[in-house]
């Protein structure tokens, strides 16, 4: 069975610019969760999407969005991008979401902005 | 909110030896710790957990120790091989996952 898969795996843009990244979840698994891995620092949550609401949000600003599809894949949408959004952007699924349940990571997407 | 050190932030071992990482969290909400290991271009993996409700928990090598009183929690690999080398990561989840700054581990031949 395929692994949780990320799209692109490495991007390059420019500050001002908006970027998307794509998440497919493990097949069965209805939750998705998306965080920012700044190097030499453990990820920092950002959203978490369950049957395609948000569940959860942590503490990045108004340029960060996602949404979740019907399939349960899910894309994370950046605006107004700053030098200091360049970081390693993981996602994680899981089957519920709920607390106790294991969280799976893809490879993530490496995001420069220069 | 939750807070989360680790501790060391590098470790080297000599293969064979034992390892230990020590977690302290702040919210005695959190009530799962789960414990990840990434490699150079990898995703966080996860290697073991624990919940709340337990003291320990062992798999293979590998064994995890909470003690929810003092709110820390511990890492410990024995028999260490040289593919242990990676950065480990604790987390703490109540209702949000955090995680702490990661421990560089070295498996020296």
């Amino acid at each position: 069975d395929a692994g949780v898969t990320q799209s692109p795996t490495h991007l390059i843009k420019t500050r001002g610019q908006h970027v998307t990244l794509r998440c497919s979840p493990i097949s069965g698994h209805k939750s998705v969760s998306w965080y920012q891995q700044v190097l030499g620092q453990g990820p920092q949550f950002i959203f978490q999407y369950y049957e395609k609401e948000e569940r959860g949000r942590g503490n990045f600003p108004d340029r960060f969005s996602a949404r979740q599809f019907p399939n349960y894949s899910s894309e994370l949408n950046v605006n107004a991008l700053l030098l200091g959004d360049s970081a390693l952007y993981l996602c994680a699924s899981s089957r519920t979401g709920t607390t106790n349940e294991k969280l799976f990571f893809g490879s993530g997407t490496q995001l420069s902005v220069l | 909110g939750e807070n989360v050190e680790q501790h060391p932030s590098t470790l080297s071992v000599q293969e064979g030896d034992s390892a230990v990482i020590k977690c302290t969290y702040s919210d005695s909400a959190s009530n799962y710790f789960p414990w990840y290991k990434q490699e150079l271009g990898k995703g966080p993996q996860l290697i073991i957990d624990i919940r709340s409700n337990v003291g320990e928990k062992k798999d293979q090598r590998i064994a995890v120790t909470l003690n929810k009183t003092a709110k820390h929690f511990s890492l410990h690999i024995t028999e260490t091989q040289p593919e242990d080398s990676a950065v480990y990561f604790c987390a703490a989840r109540d209702d949000k996952i955090i995680f702490g700054k990661g421990t560089r581990l070295h498996i020296l031949p």
